[in-house]
C-alpha cells in the first residue's frame, strides 16, 4: 500500500465549476501538507501548503487537512479552462536537515470552456 | 530566469549507455533534491544535498545511480549502463537554507526537469 493515496481520474468539468481533489495517508510522521500544480512537460509549481488540520484559503483556492482521517483536500472555485493541469498532493518528512516529499499520484484535470 | 535549470530537457539513448544530467539550483540555495517521476505517476525522492554533502539517498537509487554537487552550486545525476526502466521524468529542486533550530518551510522549487527515454 503507498504511503499517498490519490484518484488519478482523470477529471473534467466545465467553467465556472467547484472542483474537489482529494488524497489519503497512511504515514502519521507526516509534518507539511502541499498541493502542486504540473502543467505538461514541466516541473511541478507549490500551490499551498499547511501543516496543521483545518482550512487556508488563497484566493481561489482553499486546502483542507484532517489529521484525524488522514485525509486532505484540494477546492478550486470558479475554475477557469488555465487550470487545467495535473494536480500532487505531497507530504513532507523530516530528512537531514530538510523535508523530503512524498507525492501522491497525480488527477489530472481538464476544464471546459 | 532565475529559477531552477536542468539540462539536457531530453535524452534518449540506447540500453547499456551511460548518461549524466545536470542541475543549476537557485542562486544562494544551498539544498538540491533529485527526484524521479515515471509516467502518470508522482515524482519519487531519490537524493538530496545539503551544499556538497548528500546526506540523504532513496532505496530507489541503485548501484548504477550517483549524484555529486562538488562545489555545493550545480549538481549532475549520472545513471550507468541504463535499463529501460530508467525512462522517466528525472526532476531536481532546490530550497533556500532553513533557519537554525526550526523546522523549515522548506518549499521547494522545482526545475522543468530531463525526460529520459532508454531504447
Amino acid at each position: 500500500q503507498k504511503e499517498v493515496e490519490q484518484d488519478p481520474g482523470p477529471l473534467s468539468v466545465p467553467e465556472g465549476a467547484i472542483v474537489s481533489l482529494n488524497c489519503t495517508y497512511s504515514n502519521s510522521a507526516f509534518q507539511y501538507f502541499m498541493w502542486y500544480r504540473q502543467y505538461s512537460r514541466k516541473g511541478p509549481e507549490l500551490l499551498m501548503y499547511t501543516y496543521s488540520s483545518g482550512n487556508k484559503e488563497d484566493g481561489r483556492f482553499t486546502a483542507q487537512v484532517d489529521k484525524s482521517s488522514k485525509y486532505i483536500s484540494l477546492f478550486i472555485r470558479d475554475s477557469q479552462p488555465s487550470d487545467s493541469a495535473t494536480y500532487l498532493c505531497a507530504m513532507s518528512v523530516r530528512i537531514q536537515g530538510a523535508q523530503k516529499l512524498v507525492f501522491g499520484q497525480g488527477t489530472r484535470l481538464t476544464i471546459n470552456p | 530566469d532565475t529559477g531552477v535549470s536542468q539540462n539536457p530537457r531530453h535524452k534518449i539513448t540506447k540500453r547499456g549507455q551511460n548518461v549524466t544530467f545536470r542541475c543549476d539550483p537557485i542562486s544562494e540555495h544551498n539544498r538540491l533534491y533529485w527526484y524521479r517521476q515515471t509516467l502518470g505517476q508522482g515524482p519519487e525522492f531519490l537524493t538530496y544535498f545539503q551544499n556538497e554533502a548528500q546526506l540523504e539517498k532513496s532505496r530507489l537509487l541503485s548501484d548504477r545511480f550517483s549524484a555529486e554537487r562538488p562545489k555545493g552550486s550545480f549538481s549532475t545525476l549520472e545513471i550507468q549502463r541504463t535499463e529501460q526502466g530508467d525512462s522517466a521524468m528525472y526532476l531536481c529542486a532546490s530550497s533556500p537554507p532553513g533557519l537554525a533550530g526550526a523546522t523549515p518551510t522548506d518549499t521547494q522549487y522545482f526545475g522543468p526537469g530531463t525526460r529520459l527515454t532508454v531504447l
